[in-house]
C-alpha cells in the first residue's frame, strides 16, 4: 500500500532541544496531518493543514503544508519529556483534485528526550 | 461529542480461529471508517475504508475482511487467522464528504499463537 516517507527514523536529543522532521510523497497530497502516537494508544491528532503554504502552531508545535504539496514538515520547540513518543504524517491523496477518502501515514519518526 | 469504542483492547488467539474485531463511532451520521493495522516496526498500513454502509474499500490483498452493517458500526473479520496476522489493529473515523481529521479508537493488540 501507499505510504508517505518520513524522516527522520528516530530522534535522541536533551530537554530543551527543538526538533524537526519532515513527511515528502511523490504524489500530491490535498491534506496533511500530524499525529503522536504514546505507546500502546492510538495516534492522537495533533495538526491539521489545509492549504499549500499554510503554516499553523499548536503551543511548541508548528507544522508546515508544503508549496509542492508534496510535503510537509513538523518542529516541536524546547522539547520536554512528555515529547515522548511516536510523530506520524499523515495525507488525504489528490485524486484529480477531489478527495479519495483515504487516510495515508508515514513511516513514523520515534522521539526519544533526555531529562 | 463524538466518541469512537473499539473492543477488545487485547487478544490472544490460535492459529486458524476465526477473528472478530469491532468498531463503533457515537455523536457523528455518516463518518468514514477506516481500519488500519499497525506491526512493530510502527508503520500504519491502510487495510480497509468505508465511505457508506456497505461500502468498503480494500487497500491490502490479505487473509481479513470489514463489513459495515450498521452507519457507525465497523467490523474487521478473519476465518482464519495466521501468524502473521499478528499486530495491532486501530479503528478510525473522519467526517464525510472527504477525509480530513481522522479520529482513533484505543487500538487491539492481536496476537495470533
Amino acid at each position: 500500500g501507499q505510504q508517505l516517507n518520513q524522516s527522520p527514523q528516530s530522534m535522541f536529543i536533551q530537554e530543551g532541544e527543538d526538533v524537526s522532521m519532515n513527511c515528502t510523497s511523490s504524489s500530491i497530497f490535498n491534506t496533511w496531518l500530524w499525529y503522536k502516537q504514546d505507546p500502546g494508544e492510538g495516534p492522537v491528532l495533533l495538526i491539521a493543514l489545509y492549504k499549500a503554504g499554510e503554516l499553523t502552531s499548536n503551543g511548541r508545535l508548528t507544522a508546515q503544508f508544503g508549496i509542492t504539496r508534496k510535503d510537509s514538515f513538523l518542529n516541536i520547540s524546547a522539547s520536554i519529556p512528555s515529547d515522548v513518543g511516536i510523530y506520524f504524517c499523515a495525507g488525504d491523496p489528490s485524486n484529480y483534485g477531489g478527495a479519495t477518502n483515504k487516510l495515508i501515514f508515514g513511516t513514523g519518526t520515534l522521539l526519544a528526550v533526555q531529562p | 461529542s463524538q466518541t469512537i469504542h473499539q473492543w477488545p483492547a487485547t487478544l490472544v488467539q490460535p492459529v486458524g480461529s476465526p477473528l472478530s474485531l469491532e468498531c463503533t463511532v457515537e455523536g457523528t451520521s455518516n463518518p468514514n471508517l477506516y481500519w488500519y493495522r499497525q506491526a512493530a516496526g510502527r508503520g500504519l498500513q491502510l487495510l480497509f475504508y468505508s465511505i457508506g454502509i456497505d461500502q468498503i474499500s480494500s487497500e491490502v490483498p490479505q487473509n481479513l475482511s470489514a463489513s459495515r452493517p450498521q452507519d457507525r458500526q465497523f467490523i474487521l473479520s478473519s476465518k482464519k487467522l495466521l501468524l502473521s496476522d499478528s499486530g495491532f489493529y486501530l479503528c478510525a473515523w473522519s467526517a464525510p464528504m472527504g477525509a480530513t481529521e481522522a479520529f482513533f479508537g484505543q487500538g487491539t493488540r492481536l496476537t495470533v499463537v
